[in-house]
């Protein structure tokens, strides 16, 4: 058990359809990283928040936006599904946000029908 | 364009067998971390390094850092079908998260 919790572990959407991707960091770690990994494409960096604010941000659609709370969970949005948008969402956490070694949750698994 | 490389894509091996799984790159890392992942689970870390020429080992694993601090292997030794697992290299270059190769599909039949 890495200590990251995402919620839900599966989802089945229609195109066009909106959801709300859930984490929650491990205890103490102040950043959260969202990836998304397909067959082709590998994992694909989306976005970074350190200690609530915006760090970096990678190959992350417009349809697509995130954020981290006070209580430093993060929800990672997605808009406007396509069926291209079918994959596996990770969430990470690390200490800091100095690219230091980072714990991934078990994934949401997206399926866009 | 993927920024680390990884080779072989799939590899298929008998129990007891060694193999070496290579990751490469023409971009410089501050550091370089190898992942393992196995099906529906979130990769998990297995080292680090940081240094260039370091060499770590885990049990049967080794792992190296390039001199140059672009590339990096990974070897076990004597594999077993517990080691069967999808390996990851990752790179970390200040300010960005880290960049993820495509994987090594390891596959270690009894």
């Amino acid at each position: 058990d890495s200590g990251v919790t995402q919620t839900p572990k599966h989802l089945i959407t229609a195109t066009g359809q909106r959801v709300t991707l859930r984490c929650s960091p491990r205890s103490g770690d102040l950043s959260v990283y969202w990836y998304q990994q397909s067959l082709d494409q590998g994992l694909q960096f989306l976005i970074q928040y350190y200690n609530g604010e915006e760090r970096a941000k990678g190959n992350i659609l417009e349809r697509f936006s995130a954020q981290q709370f006070p209580d430093l969970h993060s929800e990672l949005n997605l808009s406007s599904l396509e069926l291209g948008d079918s994959a596996l969402y990770f969430c990470a956490s690390s200490v800091s946000g100095g690219n230091t070694e980072a714990f991934f949750g078990q994934g949401t698994r997206l399926t866009v029908v | 364009t993927q920024l680390l490389e990884q080779s072989p894509q799939f590899l298929s091996i008998q129990e007891g067998e060694n193999l070496t799984v290579y990751c490469n790159s023409s971009s410089v890392f501050s550091s370089l971390q190898w992942y393992r992942q196995e099906p529906g689970e979130g990769p998990v870390l297995l080292v680090t390094v940081v240094t260039g020429g370091e060499v770590k080992k885990l049990k049967r694993l080794t792992f190296q850092f390039g001199d140059a601090r672009k590339d990096s292997s990974l070897h076990i030794t004597a594999a077993q079908p517990g080691d069967t697992g999808l390996y990851l290299c990752a790179g970390a270059r200040a300010p960005n998260a880290l960049n993820f190769g495509k994987g090594t599909s390891l596959l270690v039949t009894p």
